[in-house]
């Protein structure tokens, strides 16, 4: 399976808001309503952020929402924070295996 | 509540072979619908899904690494053994071990990771 496609970069100031996009195929995203996402800040462990597409773990600010179009999901942030500056990856469910994006790094300006 | 941690040896020789254990709490693979993954990430890369054992002993791997790995667990010690062959630099990285459901299919927790360097 290949990677999932995400920008390499994304930045807002603090309040607006932005979007992540994570492009797939129809073996993955486009198959499956079962797309998640992790936050990674420097040095820890990934903490998911979204889970079946569009749904928040308990605790996980209400800021962050996901949605998904065709073989393409995407979370938006918003009211970005200083706290949101990390690098943030998806992932599909893409049968018996996962695929992660390659990664953006969010940044706070 | 759910704990994983990962164990095993820092530095590896190329060719050698790996072996990690992922050792957690608060949960039970014996319980239906629980599953264990691994999951890699190369220094400054992104993260890369390498295998997945179930709680009916049912076992998934990355399609470009199969042939390298073994996933295994002991159930009684609450712990999940992965076994890399054949390792080289490019395998250097952080090792994480995750837990997830077949129901939900996403990873809810996570070890801290370790990092294996393989280098001679």
């Amino acid at each position: 399976q290949s990677a999932l496609t995400q920008p390499a970069s994304v930045s807002g100031s603090p309040g607006q808001s932005i979007t992540i996009s994570c492009t797939g195929t129809s073996s993955d995203v486009g198959s499956y309503n079962l797309v998640s996402w992790y936050q990674q800040h420097p040095g820890k462990a990934p903490k998911l952020m979204i889970y079946e597409g569009s749904k928040r773990p308990s605790g996980v600010s209400n800021r962050f929402s996901g949605s998904k179009s065709g073989n393409t999901a995407s979370l938006t942030i918003s009211g970005l924070q200083a706290e949101d500056e990390a690098d943030y990856y998806c992932c599909s469910y893409a049968g018996s295996a996962y695929v992660f994006g390659t990664g953006t790094k969010v940044t706070v300006l | 509540q759910v704990t994983l941690r990962e164990s095993g040896p820092a530095l590896v020789k190329p060719t050698q072979t790996l072996t990690l254990t992922c050792t957690f709490s608060g949960f039970s693979l014996s319980t239906s619908g629980m599953c264990v993954s691994w999951i890699r990430q190369p220094p400054g890369k992104a993260l890369e899904w390498l295998a997945l054992i179930d709680w009916d002993d049912d076992k998934y791997y990355s399609t470009s690494l199969k042939t390298r790995l073994t996933i295994s667990k002991d159930t009684s010690k609450n712990q999940v053994v992965l076994t890399m062959t054949n390792m080289d630099p490019v395998d250097t990285a952080t090792y994480y071990c995750a837990r997830t459901t077949d129901y939900s299919e996403n990873f809810d927790y996570w070890g801290q990771g370790t990092l294996v360097t393989v280098s001679s």
